[in-house]
């Protein structure tokens, strides 16, 4: 069965600060992983995939991902976070063939401070 | 490209009432809609998978005969909630997947927010 772990419900850190929020998974088949930001009464919006190609995944709003099968983790980062960055990040995995369903992480909440 | 509409985006009902939740792919066909339950500061979670023109696979626990799912073209899924309780509440998502295999990318609705009154 496939899973996924987020570090940190919550992760609060200054206007232009780094940005990270880790995700680690578990998958017994090649996974694809994806990361998703909700914004308060909305739906999921994608910010970026890794479906076995680069291992760096850029994706929207700045932020980019790296796939490490090593570590089995595919931390969300952004250089220098802004207001409007403040969201729930969701990180999914799902098998990388069908039409599989999308398996989530439990979310994490960032704030940023003035 | 890809997107995706729910219908209506809040709700509120009596105890007892059903209601129906749209989604929709808007500019593309989605031969499978998943439908996802989020409770308050949770994940989401998986109720069921919608494949155009068969029955809905419901995920362990969900009861079939309470959450009716009809996908009966490729750009529509209802969900109705039959006889709601207030333990119904909850923001239901839906997903649409596009119909390119191995991209497994998911385009998500804004979400539906029910609350039983």
């Amino acid at each position: 069965a496939q899973s996924v772990t987020q570090l940190g419900s919550h992760v609060s850190v200054s206007e232009g600060a780094l940005v990270l929020l880790r995700c680690n998974y578990s998958s017994s088949v090649p996974p694809y992983l994806f990361w998703y930001v909700q914004y308060p009464n909305q739906g999921l919006q994608l910010l970026l995939k890794y479906t076995s190609a680069a291992t760096l995944v850029k994706g929207i709003n700045g932020f980019e991902a790296e796939f490490k099968k090593s570590e089995t983790s595919f931390h969300l980062t952004k250089p220098s976070a802004h207001m409007s960055d403040a969201a729930e990040y969701f990180c999914a995995v799902s098998r990388n063939s069908g039409n599989t369903p999308l398996v989530f992480g439990k979310g994490t909440r960032l704030s940023v401070i003035a | 490209g890809a997107v995706v509409s729910q219908h209506p985006s809040w709700v509120i009902c009596k105890s007892g009432t059903s209601v129906k939740i749209e989604c929709r792919s808007l500019d593309f066909q989605a031969t499978t809609m998943f439908w996802y339950r989020q409770f308050p500061k949770q994940s989401l979670m998986l109720m069921a998978t919608s494949n155009e023109g068969s029955k809905a696979t419901y995920e362990q626990g969900v009861e079939k005969d309470k959450f009716l799912i009809n996908h009966a073209s490729l750009t529509l899924s209802t969900l109705t909630v039959t006889s709601a309780h207030p333990e119904d509440s909850s923001f239901y998502i839906c997903s649409a997947k596009t119909g390119a295999r191995g991209t497994d990318t998911q385009y998500f609705g804004p979400g539906t927010r029910l609350t039983v009154l």
